[in-house]
């Protein structure tokens, strides 16, 4: 059983398009985010839910809406694509706030805007 | 605000051999410090952590780390590489008790182990 699935695992898309990025846990945790890994590795959180709830929004444009229908779900939402969103997007869990937890990440999804 | 780096973008190693790869960070709280590898193509998996206690911190797939609270450190060791450890690994922090959690990566370490 996956813990922490994302679906698609790649995504090709033309500039201006709206695109949707789903994720799923089952383990059970309360904590789930979004990260985003550039061209050279980097690594960076965008948003993180605790039990449904926002509790961090970076500096992210408003074209990306993060939506958790319940605690298992994080879906992050992409409004007219640019060029520079193209990264590869890391959803993870962790159980409650998770200061010293593992977070679970899933496998990914590579996002290509052409 | 926290803040990690990881002093070595690439670190080639023959198989076999032993390998660290260094990390640093910057925090004017105490922290919680993590090692993290990403196979390619793949997520991230844990390899260990340190919150307290011991400083030296055994994980996974023989790799241990060892805190230093003086020089601000969590370099991971492996005695012994093998083929299947080539990777990129990350050191990574996060605020104990802070309002919200998030994990502060650091850039990453390629390491190719080379037959």
């Amino acid at each position: 059983d996956t813990a922490v699935s994302q679906t698609p695992k790649y995504l090709v898309t033309q500039m201006g398009n709206d695109k949707s990025i789903k994720c799923e846990q089952n383990l059970g945790h309360d904590t789930m985010y979004w990260y985003k890994q550039d061209s050279k590795k980097f690594l960076k959180i965008m948003f993180s839910y605790n039990n449904k709830e926002l509790i961090i929004n970076e500096t992210v444009p408003n074209r990306f809406s993060p939506k958790s229908p319940d605690k298992a779900h994080l879906n992050l939402h992409i409004n007219s694509l640019e060029l520079g969103d193209s990264a590869v997007y890391f959803c993870a869990s962790s159980q409650d706030k998770g200061w010293g937890t593992e977070a679970f990440f899933g496998q990914g999804t590579r996002l290509t805007v052409v | 605000a926290q803040s990690v780096t990881q002093l070595d973008s690439q670190v080639p190693v023959f198989e076999e051999a032993p390998v660290e790869l260094r990390c640093n960070y910057s925090s004017s709280v105490s922290v919680y410090l993590f090692w993290y590898v990403q196979y390619p193509n793949q997520g991230l998996q844990l390899l260990l952590k340190y919150l307290s206690g011991s400083t030296l911190v055994k994980g996974i797939n023989g790799f241990e780390a060892e805190f230093n609270k003086s020089q601000t450190s969590f370099h991971l060791r492996k005695p012994s590489v093998h083929i299947s450890d080539t990777a990129e690994y990350f050191c990574a922090v996060s605020v104990p008790g802070a309002g919200s959690y998030q994990l502060t990566f650091g850039k990453g370490t390629k390491l190719s182990v080379i037959p």
